[in-house]
């Protein structure tokens, strides 16, 4: 059975709608994360959550933003989506991300088309 | 700041031919690393993961070996099979991170019947 889910799978939206994706996890797991990976490219980190603690990367743009209502649900948002924003975006989840040995867990990933 | 790299970015072998997938990274102050693989258009599936004390790691036909002094981690598929076409990446956690994975690019490998 799956443990992290995103929906929808895939997401067609139009430049400049905003748009929103979803991420849950069955694992009761601390930390939540939201990768974007490009065609072709390494996964990029966007941002996590520990628990309620909201991390943003330095280089993530404005544009990106993150809801995390409970332990198990986490949301990307992405307020004005442009043409670069087409992407593969992938949850995480770890049951502790200050501890090295915690494995990742990703779900199928979300891939985002902006027409 | 980590770098990631994998070398080459596509692999083609014919069956029945053993794997070998290289990863290198320049900070040798990791947690771990791992090996993930993706296939086409999904999320990625953790294949094995290596502590920075461990040398190697074994799981069915896959092997995964570290060498922290050297930089690499080369990842072993014996017995290559169609089922294997994939593109697999490897990831480090460093310790100056916070559970942030550094990635490599993946090396794209189709395995011919």
């Amino acid at each position: 059975d799956a443990m992290v889910i995103q929906n929808p799978r895939y997401q067609v939206t139009q430049f400049g709608k905003p748009v929103t994706l979803s991420c849950s996890q069955t694992l009761n797991h601390n930390v939540m994360y939201w990768y974007q990976q490009k065609s072709s490219q390494a996964p990029k980190l966007l941002f996590h959550y520990y628990d309620k603690d909201f991390n943003n990367e330095a280089d993530t743009p404005d544009n990106f933003q993150s809801r995390r209502p409970n332990t198990s649900f986490c949301f990307l948002d992405i307020r004005s989506p442009g043409l670069g924003d087409a992407a593969m975006y992938l949850c995480a989840t770890s049951r502790d991300g200050r501890l090295g040995k915690n494995i990742q867990y990703f779900g199928a990933g979300t891939r985002l088309s902006v027409l | 700041k980590q770098e990631v790299t994998q070398i080459p970015a596509a692999l083609s072998v014919p069956e029945g031919e053993n794997l070998v997938l290289n990863c290198s990274f320049t900070d040798s102050a990791i947690y771990n690393l791992q090996w993930f693989r993706q296939d086409p258009g999904k999320g990625l599936t953790s294949l094995l993961l290596i502590q920075s004390s461990q040398r190697e790691q074994t799981s069915g036909r896959l092997n995964a070996s570290l060498d922290k002094s050297s930089g690499r981690s080369t990842l072993y598929i014996a017995a290559s099979q169609p089922g294997d076409s994939a593109t697999y990446l490897c990831a480090d956690l460093t310790t100056d991170s916070w559970g942030k994975l550094q990635f490599g690019a993946g090396t794209q490998v189709v395995v011919t019947p």
